[in-house]
Parts: structure tokens; C-alpha cells; sequence
């Protein structure tokens, strides 16, 4: 059974930093991932999607990679700000088409 | 504007009292889904619709029921909640397998 896990479960960086965060899967057998933003008491806003047959995924300061062989992928935020303090998730969809499988998030706080 | 609506947005209900959670696309989605999401468990998959009349049980479908008879609308139905059923759900829609996934706001269900 698929399973995702995000570590670290919570992180705190001061305004300016880059970071990484991490989302580890177990069945290398998916049909893409995505990330995840989500605010307190809100909803879900999506940032970047890959393909499984893709390796990367860009959208202004973040970068997504995959490695499908070793079940992992990669959000790096560039110069951190306050304002990306939020929760990210990632999400896998296989393997089964429109099976998806989420990560319990990591909880992110950019200190000014 | 492209989005997911759910209503209600908050409910507060007793234990075994019928309730029917709304969600609706504006997008022409074919594929839609429900999630909760509870503390330390992440979102879990409850059912999901490939198109009209067509649906499948996700991860944590019982106690659930669901119904696609409109394209643009997924109803979730709780036909006795359970206090275990307090959760926060959202609902998700997208073009189709392996594409990218839109989220409703959310509803915040307690049950007493």
C-alpha cells in the first residue's frame, strides 16, 4: 500500500533563507505528484505538479524535482519570506488512476 | 472564475441526523473527489467519481455515500454521522487522471 511521508513535520527559517523541503514515497509506481499549499483553516492551493515522466517542475521561486526509482521528490523555496509561511503538502496519485495518497505536511514558518 | 464550492462551510450536528455535504465545479471536470482531513492522518481519500454515475470507494469509505447524477455537482452524504465523523472535508475536482487536482474551501462537520 502506498504510503507518503514529509520530514521534517515542522520547520522554522528566518526571512531570506532557501530551503528544501522532502516528500518520500513508498511505491515508485505513480502517475504524477503534486504540491500542495495550505493556510490555516483553508483549503488547498496547488504549486506544481509532475509528471511521472518528468524530473523537474518550476513555478517563480519554487523548484519540484522527482526521482521516481527512489521514491522521492523535492520542494526548494528560493529566498524565503514570511508570507510562504504555510503548511505544504505533496500528494501522489498511483498507483490506480485517481488513487491518491497524501503526505501529513510540513509545517513551515519564515521569522522576519 | 474557475473553482470548487462546497456548502455548508461549517455544520454542527447530533449523532444519527441525516446531512448532505454540497460540492459543485464550475470547470467541466469529469473527475471528482472527497477527502477528510483529521490531525496527524492527513487527507484521506473517501470517494471519488470518474464521470456521471460513475464512483469508487477511496481509502476510508464507510459511513459515507455518495452520487454523481450532474457533472458539475459530487454530494457527500452522512446518513448517521458518528462523533467520528468530525473531520474537515474537502472536495476536489480535475480534468482527468493525472492531471492536476482543484480544491474546495472546505467544511468543518462536528458531530456531538
Amino acid at each position: 500500500k502506498q504510503e507518503v511521508t514529509q520530514i521534517p513535520a515542522a520547520l522554522s527559517v528566518p526571512e531570506g533563507e532557501n530551503l528544501v523541503l522532502n516528500c518520500s514515497f513508498t511505491d515508485s509506481a505513480i502517475y504524477n505528484l503534486q504540491w500542495f499549499r495550505q493556510d490555516p483553516g483553508k483549503g488547498l492551493t496547488s504549486l506544481l505538479l509532475i509528471q511521472s515522466s518528468q524530473r523537474e517542475q518550476t513555478s517563480g521561486r519554487l523548484n519540484a524535482s522527482l526521482d521516481k526509482s527512489s521514491g522521492r521528490s523535492t520542494l526548494y523555496i528560493a529566498a524565503s519570506q514570511p508570507g510562504d509561511s504555510a503548511t505544504y503538502l505533496c500528494a501522489v496519485e498511483g498507483p490506480g488512476t485517481y488513487k491518491y495518497i497524501f503526505g501529513t505536511g510540513t509545517r513551515l514558518k519564515v521569522l522576519a | 472564475e474557475a473553482q470548487v464550492t462546497q456548502n455548508p462551510r461549517y455544520l454542527i450536528t447530533v449523532t444519527g441526523k441525516k446531512l448532505t455535504v454540497t460540492c459543485s465545479q464550475n470547470m467541466n471536470h469529469e473527475y471528482m473527489s472527497w477527502y477528510r482531513q483529521d490531525p496527524g492522518l492527513g487527507l484521506r481519500q473517501i470517494y471519488y467519481s470518474m464521470n456521471v454515475e460513475v464512483t469508487d470507494k477511496g481509502d476510508v469509505p464507510e459511513g459515507y455515500k455518495v452520487s454523481r447524477k450532474e457533472k458539475r455537482n459530487f454530494p457527500l452524504i452522512l446518513e448517521s454521522p458518528s462523533p467520528n465523523q468530525t473531520s474537515l472535508y474537502f472536495c476536489a475536482s480535475t480534468t482527468g487522471g493525472r492531471d492536476e487536482q482543484y480544491f474546495g474551501p472546505g467544511t468543518r462537520l462536528t458531530v456531538t
